[in-house]
């Protein structure tokens, strides 16, 4: 079955403790992509890659890390969380058809709160 | 730069209501556009798409047409369910940026049994 996981589904953390979120998709898309969900402000993406060993900045990076070492994984690294950075965290991978169709796949979400 | 507008929720609705959500890009060229559903406690589930001007997305009763002219999107649905009761979110993508999707602030819809 196609899917992209996530771990932790749920966090709760301090401010400062460094924290990894895992994205892991089975599908061999070369796109993935970390997004955060906040009340009447829609997805905002954090980080995309298009590639193993690349990646780059999306809307709202400050405070993330990313890396992508292997094509199947993107995990989310918070430094040193801070209580703004409580949101709903959803990764996605995505394929990009030669006909023009895009497909994105999105994991089930990663509820974080910094206090 | 790229950006999706769409009405502000909640939108209360009795079951067997006819639905509209308006959605509105803008963008230059012809971005593909989509329409997600996210089910509470749930991840993203992508609803119907469509690629071009006049492509008509459709799926579980829900249709949305890609107008150029208007630059729309707008989501609709004859006949809602109370199991239709999600957020709705109007995006759009660019195929030579597949990664980045941009969304609209999503518009949360309840229907009465």
């Amino acid at each position: 079955e196609a899917q992209v996981t996530q771990n932790p589904r749920y966090l709760i953390t301090v401010t400062g403790k460094k924290l990894t979120v895992t994205c892991s998709q089975n599908m061999n898309h070369e796109y993935m992509s970390w997004y955060r969900q906040d009340p009447g402000l829609g997805l905002r993406q954090i980080y995309y890659s298009m590639n193993v060993e690349v990646t780059d900045k999306g809307d709202v990076p400050e405070g993330y890390k990313v890396s992508r070492k292997e094509k199947r994984n993107f995990p989310l690294i918070l430094e040193s969380p801070s209580p703004n950075q409580t949101s709903l965290y959803f990764c996605a991978s995505s394929w990009a058809g030669t006909s023009g169709s895009i497909e994105q796949y999105f994991g089930p979400g990663t509820r974080l709160t910094v206090t | 730069g790229d950006s999706v507008t769409q009405m502000e929720g909640p939108v209360t609705l009795s079951e067997e209501a006819f639905l509209t959500i308006n959605c509105t890009y803008t963008a230059t060229g012809y971005p593909s556009l989509f329409w997600y559903v996210q089910y509470p406690g749930e991840g993203l589930q992508l609803l119907l798409k469509a690629t071009k001007a006049d492509d008509k997305g459709s799926n579980k009763g829900f249709e949305a047409t890609y107008r150029k002219e208007t630059t729309s999107f707008h989501l609709e649905k004859g006949s809602v369910q109370v199991s239709d009761s999600a957020v709705y979110f109007c995006a759009l993508a660019r195929y030579s940026s597949a990664s980045k999707i941009i969304f609209g602030s999503g518009t949360r819809l309840s229907i009465r049994p």
